[in-house]
């Protein structure tokens, strides 16, 4: 089955400054890969997905990138604020059915 | 957020207790997942319905027993729990390849 690596597993970065978080899968039969934000206490939220057919993805400040050929894809944080701090989790699955989560990175925006 | 809700939200239960937590979905999805998510392994998929059919089981002890009468509404009984199932239980759902929605989650403490 997918396995799914996720680093770092923290991340502190000062405000304004951009953060990058890389994952890594294992099936190469794999097409959809979500990212979520999950915020203490509360529940993951989609913030950005990319499938296979697509290198990268943009969403004002966020950025998604995926590299089929060595199967990893990053997410991009330009200009951080202090409400991006939260923990975000990769994910990757062919069908949604066997979605896969990374282990997690939490991310702290100093002020 | 009310797109997906779960009950109870908070549940405390003895290891010989019988349990069973609720998970309702209003988006006119067709498929509903169960997590686990604790400290050790933050978002493990458990059970996972498409089109009311369990298609995937990931080696979940029977002691967790999944029902889905319906396209809306997904159960998670639960039945002689050890205290390492402590954990906060999501619920989620989707379309079929598309992003996955989650409810606020259930914590529950095994005692």
């Amino acid at each position: 089955g997918e396995n799914v690596e996720q680093h770092p597993s923290t991340l502190s970065v000062q405000e304004g400054d951009s953060a990058v978080i890389k994952c890594t899968y294992s099936d190469s039969a794999s097409n959809y890969f979500p990212w979520y934000k999950q915020e203490l206490g509360k529940r993951p939220q989609l913030i950005i997905d990319i499938r296979s057919n697509v290198g990268e993805k943009k969403d004002q400040r966020i950025a998604v990138t995926l590299n089929k050929t060595a199967k990893h894809f990053s997410l991009h944080i330009t200009e951080t604020q202090p409400e991006d701090s939260a923990v975000y989790f990769c994910a990757a699955s062919r069908n949604n059915n066997d979605m896969r989560f990374g282990a997690g990175t939490r991310l702290t925006v100093k002020p | 957020e009310t797109g997906v809700t779960q009950t109870p939200r908070h549940l405390v239960m003895g290891m010989t207790n019988k349990k069973s937590l609720k998970c309702e979905q209003h988006l006119g999805h067709n498929a509903m997942y169960w997590y686990k998510q604790s400290a050790k392994k933050p978002l493990e998929l458990m059970f996972v319905y498409s089109l009311e059919e369990r298609v995937e089981n990931n080696s979940v002890p029977s002691r967790f027993s999944p029902e889905c009468p319906n396209s809306s509404h997904l159960f998670l009984h639960l039945h002689t729990l050890q205290p390492e199932d402590s954990a906060l239980y999501l619920c989620a759902s989707s379309s079929l390849g598309n992003e996955q929605f989650f409810g606020p989650g259930t914590r529950l403490t095994v005692l």
